[in-house]
């Protein structure tokens, strides 16, 4: 059975603080994992998918095969940052499993 | 182009009763998905339709719930009759054609459901 588990429900920074939102998979295939981000009022859209390895608004996200890991990360953290965050994982037949979700609040 | 979009976008219907969503997909899009958070969970899968066929309805909780999608356009997710623990938020997601390699899904704005 596939699994995706962000440990922190709630994650509170100060604005220009890195930021580390972590998220754990259990999959038995070759995983396909992303990020995708609510801000308030707006629906849910991809931030970032590890396959295509880049930076969107300054957020990076690296699989780690061996600790099963794909943690977000930013160096600075902005007031817009400010958002519900979601990693999620897609199996073979397309099917998103999601995590619980990070609130990150960036504080000025 | 316009993204996914769903109807209503908040019902609130007592238990018992029937209630229809709808969800329009981004037109040309082949895959059609609909998920559910459920309060304090996570977001779950519900099914996945490629044009009008049920590709997967592996998440779809029991047979109260039935998702149809006639002619491979807009969908509608009908709840009958209702309880107190289908209340959630119903998202609808939507990707391009169904084949080699994955297509991002874009989400609609979901639709809240309360049963009372």
């Amino acid at each position: 059975a596939q699994r995706v588990t962000q440990p922190e429900k709630l994650l509170s920074v100060f604005k220009g603080a890195p930021v580390e939102l972590k998220c754990n998979y259990s999959y038995s295939g070759s995983p396909e994992l992303f990020w995708y981000v609510q801000y308030s009022r707006q629906r849910l859209q991809l931030l970032l998918r590890h396959i295509s390895r880049e930076s969107i608004k300054g957020f990076t996200a690296d699989l780690n095969k061996g600790e099963t890991s794909f943690h977000l990360k930013k160096p600075f953290a902005q007031e817009e940052d400010s958002a519900m965050y979601y990693c999620a994982l897609l199996n073979a037949g397309n099917m998103l499993t999601f995590g619980g979700g990070t609130r990150l609040m960036v504080k000025p | 182009e316009a993204g996914v979009t769903q109807f209503p976008s908040h019902s609130v219907i007592e238990k018992g009763q029937t209630v229809t969503l709808r969800c329009d997909p981004i037109s040309g899009h082949d895959n059609l998905y609909w998920y559910r958070r459920v309060m304090g969970k996570e977001i779950k899968f519900l099914l996945h339709f490629v044009k009008e066929s049920k590709q997967d309805e592996s998440g779809m909780p029991n047979n109260r719930f039935l998702a149809e999608r006639t002619g491979g356009t807009y969908s509608t997710l009908k709840v009958q009759p209702a309880e107190l623990e289908d209340s959630g938020v119903y998202f609808c997601a939507s990707s391009q054609r169904w084949g080699q390699g994955h297509y991002e899904q874009y989400f609609g704005p979901g639709t809240r459901l309360t049963v009372t």
